[in-house]
């Protein structure tokens, strides 16, 4: 069962706009969220993370907002750049609410390709 | 650099063959996480070490798999009796501090004949 779901498996923005990313997750215990951006024949490299204790986190052109009630985040990224091509993965983890787990969840990831 | 490495880069075996793949995390990181990830999938976790200690297994870890991280500091994974099932990209990561985000190797490719 998946835990971590990106229901959008790409995704085609010009380059300029807002690059919405969307990631839905079902287990109450996750109190941590990640943004992973992975490239061809590279490991995923980190992007931006939130607690949900916050509903918002901001890190220059990305943006990531949670939505504890409905169980829903998005990753933001404005302006999108023809670099941000790549795929990206949501993650959780239940590392601060008392599971003290260090394992991450991830989605299956989504394929952002941003238009020149 | 001084990004976590991973070697080898790739790795082609015949069924029912033995294989190792090495990790060497970000200096003075002191946890260590394995993961594997398939095509159209995200990572998924294997196993975890804090210093040499392997605190959490994921039930994705069959008796053929082990971890080992004997000085705390470099990590070695075996599959024994390789089954093409475990064709999949072997991601190593590594972290430090109480925050859960981790830095990922570039990952070792295994494709089991």
């Amino acid at each position: 069962d998946q835990q971590v779901k990106q229901n959008s498996p790409s995704l085609s923005v010009q380059e300029g706009r807002i690059s919405i990313l969307n990631c839905d997750y079902t287990n109450s215990m996750f109190d941590y969220f990640l943004w992973y951006k992975k490239y061809p024949a590279e490991g995923p490299t980190f992007l931006i993370s939130i607690s949900s204790i916050k509903d918002k986190n901001e890190d220059g052109r990305f943006t990531v907002f949670l939505n504890k009630s409905a169980k829903h985040l998005s990753l933001h990224i404005v302006p999108s750049q023809p670099g941000d091509s790549a795929v990206y993965f949501c993650a959780a983890s239940a590392t601060y609410s008392g599971a003290g787990s260090y394992q991450l969840t991830f989605g299956k990831g989504t394929k952002l390709s941003v238009i020149p | 650099d001084t990004g976590v490495s991973q070697n080898p880069r790739h790795k082609i075996t015949k069924r029912g063959q033995n294989v190792t793949f090495r990790c060497d995390p970000i200096s003075e990181h002191n946890r260590l996480y394995w993961y594997r990830q398939t095509l159209g999938q995200g990572p998924e976790f294997l196993t975890y070490f804090q210093n040499e200690a392997q605190l959490e297994k994921s039930r994705l870890l069959s008796d053929r798999f082990s971890a080992e991280r004997p000085k705390g500091s470099f990590s070695t994974l075996e599959i024994q009796r390789t089954e093409q099932g475990d064709s999949a990209m072997y991601l190593c990561a590594s972290s430090l501090g109480v925050a859960p985000q981790v830095n990922f190797g570039p990952g070792t490719r295994l494709t089991v004949l």
